[in-house]
């Protein structure tokens, strides 16, 4: 069972929809990230919220808007998205931002699919 | 700048068989952390196992185990007697980047189980 929850799981909208993928942990972490991921490669890191602050933005384009309303719940808010913007959106949670020997737990991902 | 490198892009093993994947990293850092993530179809990254550079023991996990060579800068994961629930995308992850939250990902080896 995942601890980290993400919702949708499937998401198909066209370029000039607004939507926004959910994520959900409860196991006190404070450090929460968003990740994109294509088919057979690594994740690539777009966000990091640590205590509920923005972090670290990966030169991500403002057509993605990350959102952290408080330490357990974090949103990533879609607008006008293109094509190549198609891909697994993966979050992750981990008990302290920063290095250590504590690993990033993650969600099962949104499959996004735009048209 | 840190470096993760997966040099199997696929490997195959007869079920009940060991296989064993490799992994090399580049770091100046005395202390720091390496990870493996087991990916499966169902897409949730999961963590398998972890190793703290400064243990000179190597880790392990059930059937799965890690041979860290320190000097070489190699961290190779074993798996033995292979189970057909261990197909999946193998990563292997290290704390790097110029940030403390970024972990740098290997490109994933995809591990095919032959029942």
């Amino acid at each position: 069972d995942t601890e980290v929850t993400q919702t949708p799981k499937h998401l198909v909208m066209g370029m000039t929809n607004k939507k926004s993928l959910k994520c959900e942990q409860h196991m006190g972490h404070r450090a929460m990230y968003w990740y994109k991921q294509k088919a057979k490669k690594p994740p690539e890191l777009m966000f990091v919220y640590s205590y509920e602050k923005l972090s670290i933005n990966e030169s991500v384009p403002s057509r993605f808007s990350p959102e952290c309303p408080n330490s357990s719940l974090l949103n990533l808010h879609l607008h006008a998205l293109q094509p190549e913007d198609s891909a697994l959106y993966l979050c992750a949670s981990s008990l302290t931002g920063g290095r250590s020997n504590q690993p990033q737990h993650f969600g099962d991902g949104t499959r996004l699919s735009i048209l | 700048a840190q470096t993760v490198t997966q040099s199997q892009p696929e490997m195959s093993v007869q079920e009940a068989e060991t296989v064993t994947l490799s992994c090399t990293y580049d770091t100046s850092e005395s202390d720091y952390y390496l990870f493996w993530y087991k990916q499966p179809p169902s897409r949730q990254m999961i963590l398998v196992i972890r190793q703290e550079a400064y243990k000179q023991q190597n880790a392990t996990e059930n059937r799965f185990s890690v041979n860290f060579q320190k000097a070489a800068k190699s961290f190779s994961l074993k798996i033995s007697d292979s189970q057909l629930g261990d197909a999946a995308m193998y990563f292997c992850a290290s704390w790097g980047g110029d940030s403390n939250y970024q972990l740098i990902w290997g490109a994933g080896t995809k591990l095919i189980i032959k029942p």
